[in-house]
């Protein structure tokens, strides 16, 4: 299994407080990515990163900001919290570009805004 | 742009019993293909993959096969077991992208 791990693993927040996410990785690759998980929509691309301090965006990146500072650490902030952010939130890693590589996936966040 | 359709559930079986799950995608590129499974409660883990066309993925007793004639690529498994009740995801990634694009998941759920 990929040494990735994702805290907290569970949050309830109210809406309007901020939020931040963790993803961290012990396997040294230097593509990283925040995706969220809602019924009937798959998995759906927030922010990615594909380096130290380079991010960029995904198809739903609004209300969302990330950082990287360090390679094994993927940080994803939601500054002002809304119910339509309630999800479940999965951090992946992979080596290379995922087109012939392989992206491994983090335990989840779940996530509530009341 | 890139977008995958797959089959919608929730399916449910009986133990042994055949299992497909049709994909189809469209892509501007040539892509990647993979099929990812989620036990309850659990993240996404790889099943299997197919990076050209012909290819077959295999894995657990699962198969794919990347067909570019018809940009399909359905996952079968010949006698299912309790222990395959999961979501399944097809999913696909152009040869330089950064991103994987998802189906919407189909939920199987198998009888004893």
């Amino acid at each position: 299994d990929a040494g990735i791990t994702q805290s907290p693993r569970h949050k309830v927040t109210e809406t309007g407080t901020p939020v931040t996410l963790r993803c961290h990785q012990t396997e040294n690759h230097r593509y990283m990515y925040w995706y969220r998980q809602d019924p009937g929509h798959g998995l759906r691309l927030i922010h990615y990163s594909y380096g130290v301090k380079d991010t960029d965006k995904g198809e739903v990146s609004d209300g969302y900001s990330v950082s990287r500072s360090k390679t094994e650490d993927f940080l994803l902030t939601l500054e002002s919290a809304t119910s339509s952010q309630t999800s479940v939130y999965f951090c992946a890693i992979s080596r290379d570009r995922v087109g012939p590589d392989t992206q491994y996936f983090g335990p989840g966040t779940r996530l509530t805004v009341l | 742009g890139n977008s995958v359709t797959q089959m919608e559930g929730p399916v449910t079986l009986s133990e042994e019993a055949f299992l497909t799950i049709n994909c189809t995608y469209t892509a501007t590129g040539y892509p990647s293909l993979f099929w990812y499974v989620q036990y309850p409660g659990e993240g996404l883990q790889l099943l299997l993959k197919a990076t050209k066309a012909d290819d077959k993925g295999s894995n657990k007793g699962f198969e794919a096969t990347y067909r570019k004639e018809t940009t399909s690529f359905h996952l079968e498994k010949g006698s299912v077991q309790v222990s395959d009740s999961a979501v399944y995801f097809c999913a696909l990634s152009d040869r330089d992208d950064y991103k994987l694009s998802f189906g919407a998941g189909t939920t199987v759920t198998v009888r004893a």
